[in-house]
C-alpha cells in the first residue's frame, strides 16, 4: 500500500535559519504529492503541491521538489519566520488502484517551532 | 463565504452518549471524508462519500456511521461513544481526485 515517512521531529530553529523537512513515498502508479500546514488550533491548509516527476511546487517561500528517482518530496524555506511555527504534513494522492476519489496518505506530521 | 464548515468546534461527553459531528461544504463538491487526527497516528481516515447518497469506509470506521442526504453535508455519528474516540475530527472534500482536499477548522472532541 501507499505510505508516506516524515523526518523525526520536534524541529525548533532560529529566526532566519534554513528549513529541511524530509518526506519520501512509497506508492503504486504517479501519485500526486502535497505539503499541507496546520496552525495551532487551525485545519489542514494546502501549502503546495506537485503532480508530475520533477515539478517544483512553492509558495510563501516554502519549496519541494517532486523526485521519483529517490521518491522524495523534501521541505525547504531559505529563512525561517516565527508565524512559520505550525505542523506539517508530507501528503501523497495515488492515482492507481480504480477509485475515483483521492485517497490521501499522510505522514506522521512534523512540529517545526521558529524562536526570535 | 465559501468553505467548510465543521461544528461544533469542542464538545465535551460521556461514554455510551450518542456525538453527531457536523460537517458543511459552499463548493458543491462530490467528495467528502471525515478523519481523525490523534499524536503519533497522523490523520486517519473514517468514511468518505462519494456522492449524496453514497458512503464507504475508510481505515478505522467501527463506532462510528455517516450520512449523506444532500451534497453539502456529511454528519458523522458516534452512536455510543468511548474513551477511545477521544480525538480531533476533520473533515474535507474535493471535486476530483487529482485535486487537494480542502480542511475544516476541526471538532475537539473529548469523551469522559
Amino acid at each position: 500500500g501507499n505510505s508516506v515517512t516524515q523526518m523525526e521531529g520536534p524541529v525548533t530553529l532560529s529566526e532566519e535559519a534554513f528549513l529541511t523537512i524530509n518526506c519520501t513515498y512509497t506508492a503504486t502508479g504517479y501519485p500526486s504529492l502535497f505539503w499541507y500546514v496546520q496552525y495551532p488550533g487551525e485545519g489542514l491548509q494546502l501549502l503546495l503541491k506537485a503532480t508530475k516527476a520533477d515539478d517544483k511546487g512553492s509558495n510563501k517561500g516554502f519549496e519541494a521538489t517532486y523526485r521519483k528517482e529517490t521518491t522524495s518530496f523534501h521541505l525547504e524555506k531559505g529563512s525561517v519566520q516565527v508565524s512559520d511555527s505550525a505542523v506539517y504534513f508530507c501528503a501523497l494522492i495515488s492515482n492507481a488502484g480504480g477509485t475515483s476519489y483521492g485517497k490521501l496518505t499522510f505522514g506522521q506530521g512534523t512540529i517545526l517551532t521558529v524562536h526570535p | 463565504d465559501a468553505g467548510i464548515t465543521q461544528s461544533p468546534r469542542y464538545k465535551i461527553t460521556e461514554t455510551g452518549r450518542q456525538v453527531t459531528l457536523m460537517c458543511h461544504q459552499t463548493w458543491s463538491h462530490s467528495y467528502m471524508f471525515w478523519y481523525r487526527q490523534d499524536l503519533g497516528h497522523g490523520l486517519r481516515l473514517i468514511y468518505y462519500s462519494a456522492a449524496a447518497d453514497i458512503t464507504d469506509k475508510g481505515e478505522v470506521p467501527d463506532g462510528y456511521v455517516v450520512s449523506r442526504s444532500k451534497t453539502e453535508n456529511f454528519p458523522l455519528t458516534l452512536e455510543s461513544a468511548t474513551r477511545s474516540q477521544t480525538s480531533v475530527y476533520f473533515c474535507a472534500s474535493h471535486e476530483w481526485r487529482a485535486q487537494p482536499q480542502h480542511f475544516g477548522d476541526g471538532t475537539r472532541l473529548s469523551i469522559l
